[in-house]
């Protein structure tokens, strides 16, 4: 089955530092998002990406992230300037949608990013 | 305000027994709904969505879920459960239900099996 693939699994990062996610989301997919889950906490939108930009933002995705589609494979997440309240675990998706009655998002495993 | 709501924080069963899992979420329109699983250390698996048609959907490793219009519920049951599904189990809506669109997930249910 095919599945979105996120790289790194674990990072380690000191604060002030650029970190940059990748994800390769399911390959006929058009739409593709950035979760993050602080732990113990719920899962939390950041951002949505569509046609190659940006099609929604939560109030968390501010001046800091930024989202590329570098290829026709690749979609990053970078953290320009690493916090240590940026600690979490970052999800990848992607979504089926217009590809019949899917319109289902899919996670990846995650990348669990520690700032100290 | 808008938002999904999972009462139960932590829940334990005893392997074999029944299961329900509590998810209500508060949107005008009639949402797209999904139930996700969390092992320890894992990503979210999908076990079940509701887009439309029938109420009663059945998703992997025997769970269904039931969508309630009256009560803005839909709330996931197993018959039987296993020990190899004690893990965080999170509701997520869909508000506008198109697919497109961002998920607002639940606090969670942590779920624990006893022998």
């Amino acid at each position: 089955e095919p599945e979105v693939t996120q790289t790194p699994s674990h990072q380690v990062t000191q604060m002030g530092q650029e970190v940059i996610l990748r994800c390769v989301p399911i390959s006929n997919h058009l739409y593709f998002y950035w979760y993050r889950q602080i732990l113990g906490q719920k899962v939390e939108f950041l951002v949505s990406f569509y046609n190659n930009e940006i099609s929604e933002k939560s109030e968390i995705f501010d001046d800091q992230f930024s989202v590329e589609r570098p290829d026709g494979s690749n979609f990053t997440l970078k953290i320009r300037s690493t916090k240590l309240e940026d600690s979490a675990m970052y999800f990848c998706a992607s979504s089926d949608f217009g590809k019949g009655a899917g319109n289902t998002i899919y996670f990846g495993e995650g990348s669990w990013l520690t700032v100290v | 305000a808008q938002s999904v709501t999972q009462p139960d924080i932590h829940i334990t069963v005893s392997e074999g027994a029944s299961l329900e899992l509590r998810c209500n979420y508060s949107y005008g329109a009639t949402p797209y709904l999904f139930w996700y699983v969390q092992s320890p250390g894992q990503g979210l698996q999908l076990l079940l969505k509701y887009f439309s048609g029938d109420t009663l959907v059945q998703g992997i490793k025997g769970f269904e879920a039931e969508f309630k219009r009256s009560q803005s519920s839909f709330n996931l049951r197993k018959p039987s459960v296993h020990w190899s599904d004690a893990a965080e189990y999170f509701c997520a809506v869909d508000p506008r239900g198109t697919g497109a669109n961002n998920l607002f997930f639940g606090t969670g249910t942590r779920l624990t099996v006893i022998p």
